[in-house]
């Protein structure tokens, strides 16, 4: 069964102390890798798509890499406002042409402290 | 361009009713995507729609039901609702134009208690 693991589930940083989410999965064929931004009470927000092994994101102080096994989100100096649960989720393989079912992680709760 | 948008927010409801969930797509989107949050199982997939078909399922017993419009609006509803379906249920849309993944962009989500 796929799956997708990501660690730490809580992290508590400081402003301007920079960090890393991992993201594990076991996945037949992986066809590609998201990650989404969520505050309390929202909706997530989509951040990023990889899709092959080596590829890396930047948005803002946000960086996302993808290796055969794992994804890492880099918090480069974040600050208070990054604050929020982090996921990632892989596309399970298709039933037929065009169908997509996400996978999510349990998401790691971030923290930044002013 | 406006963003997915969910209806109701919040719903308060007894073990037993029924109720039905709103969901309107980003304009142009015609994959619609269902979701249940909770704190123990995390996000789990309901099922999605593509021009008014459903093209793939979840786990979830058959209490659970959806659909999509020809506008590509979409409805779920969950029959005898029980304890455990409180949870925030989310709707995703995407253009789902190729073979490739694509981006599923995440509405507010209905906040659903029952009690």
């Amino acid at each position: 069964e796929d799956q997708v693991t990501q660690s730490p589930e809580a992290l508590r940083l400081q402003e301007g102390e920079s960090s890393s989410l991992n993201c594990s999965y076991t996945v037949s064929g992986l066809r590609g890798l998201f990650w989404y931004r969520q505050d309390p009470g929202k909706g997530p927000e989509f951040l990023f798509t990889l899709y092959s092994a080596g590829e890396e994101k930047e948005k803002e102080r946000l960086k996302a890499t993808l290796t055969k096994k794992e994804s890492f989100l880099h918090i480069t100096a974040p600050k208070p406002e990054d604050s929020a649960t982090y996921l990632c989720a892989v596309p399970t393989p298709r039933r037929f042409q065009g169908a997509q079912k996400l996978v999510f992680g349990q998401g790691t709760r971030l923290t930044i402290n002013p | 361009k406006a963003g997915v948008t969910q209806t109701p927010r919040y719903l308060i409801k007894t073990r037993g009713q029924q109720v039905t969930l709103s969901c309107s797509p980003i304009s142009g989107h015609r994959s619609v995507s269902w979701y249940q949050q909770t704190p123990g199982q995390g996000l789990q997939f309901l099922f999605e729609y593509f021009s008014e078909t459903q093209r793939n399922k979840g786990n979830f017993p058959g209490r659970f039901s959806g659909r999509q419009f020809s506008n590509s609006r979409s409805e779920m509803n969950v029959s005898t609702l029980e304890l455990g379906d409180s949870a925030l249920y989310l709707c995703a849309s995407s253009l789902a134009q190729s073979g490739a993944p694509y981006e599923q962009y995440f509405g507010p989500g209905t906040r659903l208690t029952v009690t």
